[in-house]
């Protein structure tokens, strides 16, 4: 079983739409990432939390929300698509201090 | 938003060949990592660098952070079909801070 479980893998959805994306892990990692991916570019952050009642904005976070609900899961919300959202989402997850992010297989999101 | 300077952006190279692909800052990050991501994966960690000037290396792979803390490098040697894919640095600033990533280095191995 994967450490980072990201859910969906796919979704279409229609402008407009409230989404939301869901990351579970199992590495017991306090600290919990959403970056996104668009082609021919690197990842950027959208947000991020250190633990359940921790959450910081990153480069990228208008549009989007987030939750922490538990130290295992941290969800992204869009709560009105857009179609340049339309990107490829990955979780991540790390231990505290400089410890390496490691990430789910990522959503593939797309808004028309 | 800051994003890291990747070169070069696509290699097209022979099995058996090495290769080299470096990421360059205009500010310091006190860590520097390198990702594989294979097509419908997230990046995989291949090495993590913590200290000014330290050479790592994992099996083919070697990189290294350099002592202006403002760059890092990623040498593969003896390149196999396995190896295609894209790569990315990342740096930190803090253990606080989340990652910036340059765009990628596409790998490609010709036959």
């Amino acid at each position: 079983d994967a450490d980072v479980t990201q859910t969906p893998r796919n979704r279409i959805t229609k402008t407009g739409k409230r989404i939301m994306l869901e990351c579970s892990q199992t590495k017991g990692h306090d600290r919990m990432y959403w970056y996104r991916q668009d082609p021919g570019l690197g990842l950027r952050l959208i947000y991020y939390s250190f633990d359940v009642k921790d959450i910081n904005k990153g480069e990228i976070s208008d549009g989007y929300s987030v939750s922490r609900q538990a130290q295992a899961k941290f969800s992204l919300s869009l709560e009105s698509a857009i179609p340049n959202q339309t990107a490829l989402y990955f979780c991540a997850t790390s231990d505290s201090g400089y410890q390496p992010q490691h990430f789910g297989d990522g959503t593939r999101l797309s808004i028309l | 938003g800051q994003q890291l300077n990747q070169s070069p952006q696509s290699m097209f190279i022979q099995e058996g060949e090495d290769v080299s692909m470096n990421c360059t800052s205009s500010s310091i990050f006190n860590t520097w990592l390198w990702y594989k991501q294979d097509p419908g994966e997230g990046p995989v960690l291949l090495i993590a660098l913590y200290k000014a000037g330290e050479l790592t290396s994992n099996g083919r792979l070697t990189a290294q952070f350099g002592i202006t803390r403002k760059d890092s490098f990623l040498n593969i040697s003896a390149s196999i079909p396995s190896d295609v894919g894209i790569y990315f640095c990342a740096g930190q600033k803090g253990g606080a801070d989340g990652l910036t990533f340059g765009k990628g280095t596409h790998l490609i191995i010709q036959p």
